[in-house]
Protein backbone atom coordinates (compact mmCIF):
# COMPACT_ATOMS: atom_id res chain seq x y z
CA UNK A 1 0.00 0.00 0.00
CA UNK A 2 0.98 3.27 -0.97
CA UNK A 3 1.69 6.07 2.00
CA UNK A 4 3.26 9.19 3.17
CA UNK A 5 4.91 10.47 6.00
CA UNK A 6 5.82 14.17 6.83
CA UNK A 7 8.48 14.58 9.29
CA UNK A 8 7.47 17.27 11.78
CA UNK A 9 3.64 18.53 12.75
CA UNK A 10 5.16 21.81 13.07
CA UNK A 11 8.33 24.17 12.10
CA UNK A 12 8.99 27.73 13.07
CA UNK A 13 11.18 29.47 10.74
CA UNK A 14 12.25 33.45 10.53
CA UNK A 15 11.88 35.42 7.44
CA UNK A 16 14.23 35.50 5.08
CA UNK A 17 15.48 32.06 6.52
CA UNK A 18 15.40 28.32 4.37
CA UNK A 19 11.68 26.43 4.49
CA UNK A 20 12.55 23.14 4.99
CA UNK A 21 9.63 20.81 4.76
CA UNK A 22 10.13 17.07 4.70
CA UNK A 23 7.71 14.24 3.11
CA UNK A 24 8.57 10.49 2.65
CA UNK A 25 6.50 8.12 0.34
CA UNK A 26 5.95 4.47 0.11
CA UNK A 27 5.02 3.26 -3.44
CA UNK A 28 5.81 0.06 -5.02
CA UNK A 29 5.58 1.92 -8.40
CA UNK A 30 6.88 4.92 -9.60
CA UNK A 31 4.86 7.34 -7.60
CA UNK A 32 2.98 10.57 -8.73
CA UNK A 33 3.46 12.60 -5.67
CA UNK A 34 1.82 16.71 -4.92
CA UNK A 35 2.39 19.23 -2.26
CA UNK A 36 -0.62 21.32 -1.34
CA UNK A 37 -1.24 24.29 1.03
CA UNK A 38 -3.97 25.11 3.20
CA UNK A 39 -4.43 28.51 4.76
CA UNK A 40 -6.63 28.72 7.52
CA UNK A 41 -10.52 28.01 6.87
CA UNK A 42 -9.61 27.36 2.87
CA UNK A 43 -9.30 24.36 0.96
CA UNK A 44 -6.21 23.21 -0.62
CA UNK A 45 -4.04 24.63 -3.15
CA UNK A 46 -1.41 23.39 -5.34
CA UNK A 47 1.74 24.04 -4.60
CA UNK A 48 3.33 21.53 -7.17
CA UNK A 49 3.23 17.95 -9.03
CA UNK A 50 5.95 15.44 -9.77
CA UNK A 51 4.55 13.01 -12.47
CA UNK A 52 8.41 11.44 -13.71
CA UNK A 53 9.17 14.27 -16.15
CA UNK A 54 11.83 16.06 -13.72
CA UNK A 55 13.38 15.38 -10.22
CA UNK A 56 13.49 19.13 -9.33
CA UNK A 57 10.04 20.25 -9.55
CA UNK A 58 9.31 24.28 -9.41
CA UNK A 59 5.76 25.01 -7.82
CA UNK A 60 3.84 28.73 -7.31
CA UNK A 61 5.04 31.17 -4.50
CA UNK A 62 8.47 30.48 -5.06
CA UNK A 63 8.57 26.54 -3.74
CA UNK A 64 10.10 23.59 -5.40
CA UNK A 65 10.45 20.12 -4.16
CA UNK A 66 13.13 17.36 -5.29
CA UNK A 67 11.99 13.54 -5.97
CA UNK A 68 14.98 11.55 -4.56
CA UNK A 69 13.63 7.65 -5.54
CA UNK A 70 16.88 6.34 -3.38
CA UNK A 71 15.64 7.94 -0.80
CA UNK A 72 11.94 7.47 -1.25
CA UNK A 73 11.57 11.59 -0.40
CA UNK A 74 9.82 14.30 -1.69
CA UNK A 75 11.09 17.31 0.24
CA UNK A 76 9.92 20.86 -0.13
CA UNK A 77 11.68 23.66 0.01
CA UNK A 78 11.77 27.49 -0.31
CA UNK A 79 14.78 29.53 0.04
CA UNK A 80 13.42 32.89 1.93
CA UNK A 81 10.36 32.40 3.87
CA UNK A 82 7.77 35.13 3.96
CA UNK A 83 5.10 35.95 6.37
CA UNK A 84 2.87 35.34 4.07
CA UNK A 85 3.99 31.37 3.79
CA UNK A 86 2.88 30.81 7.15
CA UNK A 87 0.04 27.72 6.48
CA UNK A 88 -0.36 24.01 6.59
CA UNK A 89 1.46 22.03 3.62
CA UNK A 90 0.91 18.10 3.07
CA UNK A 91 2.70 15.78 0.88
CA UNK A 92 0.49 14.12 -1.16
CA UNK A 93 0.87 10.49 -2.95
CA UNK A 94 -1.67 9.29 -6.11
CA UNK A 95 -2.69 5.76 -5.34
CA UNK A 96 -2.60 3.01 -7.83
CA UNK A 97 -5.14 3.07 -10.76
CA UNK A 98 -7.57 0.12 -10.51
CA UNK A 99 -10.71 -0.43 -12.87
CA UNK A 100 -9.38 2.57 -15.17
CA UNK A 101 -10.52 5.18 -12.93
CA UNK A 102 -8.28 7.97 -11.53
CA UNK A 103 -6.85 6.93 -8.38
CA UNK A 104 -7.62 8.80 -5.13
CA UNK A 105 -4.78 10.95 -3.17
CA UNK A 106 -2.93 9.36 0.06
CA UNK A 107 -2.12 12.71 1.94
CA UNK A 108 0.41 12.71 4.89
CA UNK A 109 -0.79 14.33 8.86
CA UNK A 110 0.57 18.03 7.23
CA UNK A 111 3.08 20.63 8.33
CA UNK A 112 2.34 23.73 9.81
CA UNK A 113 4.83 26.49 8.77
CA UNK A 114 5.08 29.35 11.47
CA UNK A 115 7.36 32.34 10.47
CA UNK A 116 8.74 34.69 12.60
CA UNK A 117 9.35 38.43 12.03
CA UNK B 1 -13.45 30.84 -14.28
CA UNK B 2 -14.92 29.75 -11.32
CA UNK B 3 -12.81 27.09 -9.06
CA UNK B 4 -14.53 24.47 -7.21
CA UNK B 5 -17.58 25.72 -5.24
CA UNK B 6 -19.23 24.27 -2.42
CA UNK B 7 -22.45 24.76 0.11
CA UNK B 8 -22.94 25.78 2.50
CA UNK B 9 -19.87 27.02 4.01
CA UNK B 10 -21.12 25.91 7.47
CA UNK B 11 -23.82 23.86 9.16
CA UNK B 12 -24.65 22.97 12.32
CA UNK B 13 -26.41 19.17 12.84
CA UNK B 14 -27.67 17.28 15.50
CA UNK B 15 -26.76 13.73 16.51
CA UNK B 16 -29.11 11.01 14.00
CA UNK B 17 -29.99 13.75 11.70
CA UNK B 18 -28.95 13.51 7.91
CA UNK B 19 -26.72 15.73 6.02
CA UNK B 20 -26.55 16.70 2.36
CA UNK B 21 -23.36 18.85 1.23
CA UNK B 22 -22.92 20.25 -2.41
CA UNK B 23 -20.02 20.41 -5.20
CA UNK B 24 -19.85 21.96 -8.22
CA UNK B 25 -16.59 21.36 -10.29
CA UNK B 26 -14.14 23.76 -11.93
CA UNK B 27 -15.12 24.03 -15.01
CA UNK B 28 -13.95 21.27 -17.99
CA UNK B 29 -13.33 18.94 -15.13
CA UNK B 30 -15.59 15.73 -14.94
CA UNK B 31 -14.04 13.74 -11.95
CA UNK B 32 -15.39 14.67 -8.79
CA UNK B 33 -14.06 13.42 -5.01
CA UNK B 34 -14.96 13.83 -1.66
CA UNK B 35 -12.27 13.86 1.21
CA UNK B 36 -12.90 14.49 4.90
CA UNK B 37 -10.71 16.42 7.02
CA UNK B 38 -10.34 16.41 11.08
CA UNK B 39 -9.36 18.55 13.13
CA UNK B 40 -5.71 18.52 12.98
CA UNK B 41 -5.24 15.82 10.25
CA UNK B 42 -4.78 15.00 6.68
CA UNK B 43 -7.44 14.75 4.29
CA UNK B 44 -9.19 11.05 4.03
CA UNK B 45 -10.49 9.56 1.02
CA UNK B 46 -14.40 8.74 0.81
CA UNK B 47 -15.03 8.12 -2.41
CA UNK B 48 -15.18 9.26 -6.21
CA UNK B 49 -17.59 10.13 -9.19
CA UNK B 50 -17.00 9.62 -12.61
CA UNK B 51 -19.58 9.54 -15.28
CA UNK B 52 -22.30 9.81 -12.17
CA UNK B 53 -21.22 6.15 -11.21
CA UNK B 54 -18.91 5.87 -7.86
CA UNK B 55 -15.29 5.06 -9.09
CA UNK B 56 -14.07 4.71 -5.90
CA UNK B 57 -14.39 4.34 -2.09
CA UNK B 58 -12.10 4.84 0.94
CA UNK B 59 -12.81 3.42 3.97
CA UNK B 60 -15.92 5.05 4.81
CA UNK B 61 -19.55 3.07 6.28
CA UNK B 62 -22.66 2.90 4.16
CA UNK B 63 -23.81 6.09 6.50
CA UNK B 64 -21.94 8.40 3.68
CA UNK B 65 -23.24 8.23 -0.33
CA UNK B 66 -23.24 10.53 -2.94
CA UNK B 67 -24.44 11.30 -6.05
CA UNK B 68 -22.95 12.97 -9.07
CA UNK B 69 -25.43 14.65 -11.85
CA UNK B 70 -25.16 14.76 -15.77
CA UNK B 71 -23.51 18.57 -15.57
CA UNK B 72 -20.88 16.87 -12.98
CA UNK B 73 -22.11 18.45 -10.01
CA UNK B 74 -22.11 15.76 -6.91
CA UNK B 75 -23.78 15.78 -3.45
CA UNK B 76 -22.64 14.28 -0.85
CA UNK B 77 -24.93 12.73 1.92
CA UNK B 78 -24.31 11.47 5.18
CA UNK B 79 -26.98 9.84 7.62
CA UNK B 80 -26.87 8.91 11.41
CA UNK B 81 -24.64 11.46 12.07
CA UNK B 82 -22.11 10.88 14.82
CA UNK B 83 -20.65 13.27 16.49
CA UNK B 84 -17.40 12.21 15.20
CA UNK B 85 -18.53 13.13 11.69
CA UNK B 86 -17.83 16.77 12.91
CA UNK B 87 -15.12 17.96 9.67
CA UNK B 88 -14.10 20.15 7.69
CA UNK B 89 -15.72 18.09 3.99
CA UNK B 90 -13.82 18.78 0.74
CA UNK B 91 -14.69 18.49 -2.55
CA UNK B 92 -11.96 18.05 -5.37
CA UNK B 93 -12.35 18.02 -9.32
CA UNK B 94 -9.91 16.88 -12.15
CA UNK B 95 -10.01 15.58 -15.20
CA UNK B 96 -9.66 11.86 -15.86
CA UNK B 97 -6.10 11.89 -17.08
CA UNK B 98 -3.44 9.59 -14.45
CA UNK B 99 -1.41 12.64 -13.54
CA UNK B 100 -4.09 15.14 -13.31
CA UNK B 101 -4.09 17.26 -10.12
CA UNK B 102 -7.31 17.53 -7.78
CA UNK B 103 -8.42 21.09 -7.68
CA UNK B 104 -10.22 21.39 -3.89
CA UNK B 105 -13.10 23.72 -3.20
CA UNK B 106 -13.21 25.87 0.57
CA UNK B 107 -15.09 23.37 1.76
CA UNK B 108 -18.16 22.44 4.05
CA UNK B 109 -17.25 22.86 8.31
CA UNK B 110 -19.88 20.41 9.85
CA UNK B 111 -20.24 20.46 13.46
CA UNK B 112 -22.54 17.60 15.08
CA UNK B 113 -23.77 18.46 18.35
Amino acid sequence: AQSVTQLGSHVSVSEGALVLLRCNYSSSVPPYLFWYVQYPNQGLQLLLKYTSAATLVKGINGFEAEFKKSETSFHLTKPSAHMSDAAEYFCAVRSLNYGGSQGNLIFGKGTKLSVKP
Amino acid sequence: DAGVTQSPTHLIKTRGQQVTLRCSPKSGHDTVSWYQQALGQGPQFIFQYYEEEERQRGNFPDRFSGHQFPNYSSELNVNALLLGDSALYLCASSSPSRNSPLHFGNGTRLTVT
